[in-house]
């Protein structure tokens, strides 16, 4: 598509739930990052997929996470037995077309809430 | 560890000019975003500095001194629709696109 999809846009989940929140990149385009936005803070860095590898998951912040991503498209963040820690709103973003200059293009977040 | 500081909150007065600073202390620097959030939105890019220097772009406006360590984000006739928070935001390394973000600032735009 010609923006950044994410789904689902809120998700309430138990304590100990796993979870799993989707991104839908700008078409055509290999570079996909994940980012998470908790209340007050910044937004911090979790991982980078250029095509279906992720050179840098520095910033998954515990063995709970994984990511994946398949067919240079669609990617999916799993949070494995959520603490309430974990809720936050949970950005992807792809590169802007043309130079690196334009930034990221952002999709709308998934706001995830555990219980 | 990386530092990225910016105010937490400002307030201006519709129609005059605001400055919103952001000072980094960041292991690596390849250029400097300025992104803005509406409350319950994605942030969208608003201006890119990679070199020293100002970058106008009709009524925002974004400095680097990398010497310092500095930047700042003009925003001129303010509007009430500014009224958003403004993200400072570092690209350490030339190899991707991970950006180091500040907290941010909350601008309020008050009649």
């Amino acid at each position: 598509g010609a923006g950044v999809s994410q789904s689902p846009s809120n998700k309430v989940t138990e304590k100990g739930k796993d979870v799993e929140l989707r991104c839908d990149p700008i078409s055509g385009h290999t570079a996909l990052y994940w980012y998470r936005q908790r209340l007050g803070q910044g937004l911090e860095f979790l991982i980078y997929f250029q095509g279906n590898s992720a050179p840098d998951k520095s910033g998954l912040p515990s063995d709970r996470f994984s990511a994946e991503r398949t067919g240079e498209s669609v990617s999916t963040l799993t949070i494995q037995r959520t603490q309430q820690e974990d809720s936050a709103v949970y950005l992807c973003a792809s590169p802007a077309g043309g130079a690196f200059g334009n930034g990221y293009t952002f999709g709308s977040g998934t706001r995830l809430t555990v219980v | 560890g990386q530092n990225i500081d910016q105010p937490t909150e400002m307030t201006a007065t519709e129609g005059a000019i605001v400055q919103i600073n952001c000072t980094y202390q960041t292991s690596g620097f390849n250029g400097l975003f300025w992104y803005q959030q509406h409350a319950g939105e994605a942030p969208t890019f608003l201006s890119y500095n990679v070199l020293d220097g100002l970058e106008e772009k009709g009524r925002f406006s974004s400095f680097l001194s990398r010497s310092k360590g500095y930047s700042y984000l003009l925003l001129k006739e303010l509007q009430m629709k500014d009224s958003a928070s403004y993200l400072c935001a570092v690209r350490r390394g030339a190899g991707s696109y991970q950006l180091t973000f500040g907290k941010g600032t909350k601008l309020s735009v008050i009649p």
